[in-house]
C-alpha cells in the first residue's frame, strides 16, 4: 500500500463547477501536509500548505483530519486554467530533512 | 530571478554511457534534493543534501551518485545508465531543513536510456 493515496482521476468538470480531491496517508508520524500542482509533466509547484484548522486561499480550501489521516482540497468556481494534476504531499518529522512523500496525483480537466 | 535550473532538459543516451545532470539554485538554499517521476509510481526521492559536503540516500539511490561541493550546485551522476533509469528527473531546493519550508523544483530533465 502506498504511503499517500489519492482519488484516481481524471476528473472532467465544466467551468464553474466545484470539485473535491481526497487524499489519505498511512503514517501517523506525518507532520506537514501540502497540495502541489503539476502542469503537463512540468515541475510541481506548491499550491498551498494544509493546516490542522483548515485553510483557504481564494477559490481553494484545504482540510486536514489527523484522526482519520485524511486531507482534502476543494476548488470552487473551476477555471480552465485549473486544469492540471494535483499532488497530495506529506512530510514527517526528522525524515531526511524534509523528504516530500507524494501521492500519485489526480488529474483535473476543466472544460468550457 | 530566483530559480532552480537543470541541464540538459532532454537527453537520449545508451546503456553504460556515463552522464551527469546538473542542478543549480540561486536562492542560497541549504537543502537540495533529486526526485524521479515515473507513471504509476509518482515522484520518489533519489538523494538529498542538507548542506555542502553533506549528502545522503533517499528512497531509490541505486545506480546514482551525487556530490555537493558548492552550496548552489547538486549534480546527479549516472555512472552506467540502464534502461530502468529512463524517467523524468527533478531537482529541488529549500531553505533550511525545517520540513514545512516550501521546496522549489527545477524544470525537469527527461532522460531516455536505450
Amino acid at each position: 500500500r502506498k504511503e499517500v493515496e489519492q482519488d484516481p482521476g481524471p476528473f472532467n468538470v465544466p467551468e464553474g463547477a466545484t470539485v473535491a480531491f481526497n487524499c489519505t496517508y498511512s503514517n501517523s508520524a506525518s507532520q506537514s501536509f501540502f497540495w502541489y500542482r503539476q502542469d503537463c509533466r512540468k515541475e510541481p509547484k506548491l499550491l498551498m500548505s494544509v493546516y490542522s484548522s483548515g485553510n483557504e486561499d481564494g477559490r481553494f480550501t484545504a482540510q486536514l483530519n489527523r484522526a482519520s489521516q485524511y486531507i482534502s482540497l476543494l476548488i470552487r468556481d473551476s477555471k480552465l486554467s485549473d486544469s492540471a494534476t494535483y499532488l497530495c504531499v506529506v512530510t514527517r518529522v526528522y525524515n531526511q530533512g524534509g523528504k516530500l512523500i507524494f501521492g500519485q496525483g489526480t488529474e483535473l480537466s476543466v472544460k468550457p | 530571478e530566483a530559480q532552480v535550473t537543470q541541464n540538459p532538459r532532454y537527453l537520449i543516451t545508451v546503456t553504460g554511457k556515463k552522464l551527469t545532470v546538473t542542478c543549480s539554485q540561486n536562492m542560497n538554499h541549504e537543502y537540495m534534493s533529486w526526485y524521479r517521476q515515473d507513471p504509476g509510481l509518482g515522484l520518489r526521492q533519489i538523494y538529498y543534501s542538507m548542506n555542502v559536503e553533506v549528502t545522503d540516500k533517499g528512497d531509490v539511490p541505486e545506480g546514482y551518485k551525487v556530490s555537493r561541493k558548492e552550496k548552489r550546485n547538486f549534480p546527479l551522476i549516472l555512472e552506467s545508465p540502464s534502461p530502468n533509469q529512463t524517467s523524468l528527473y527533478f531537482c529541488a531546493s529549500k531553505t533550511g531543513t525545517e520540513i514545512y519550508n516550501e521546496q522549489f523544483f527545477g524544470p525537469g530533465t527527461r532522460l531516455t536510456v536505450l
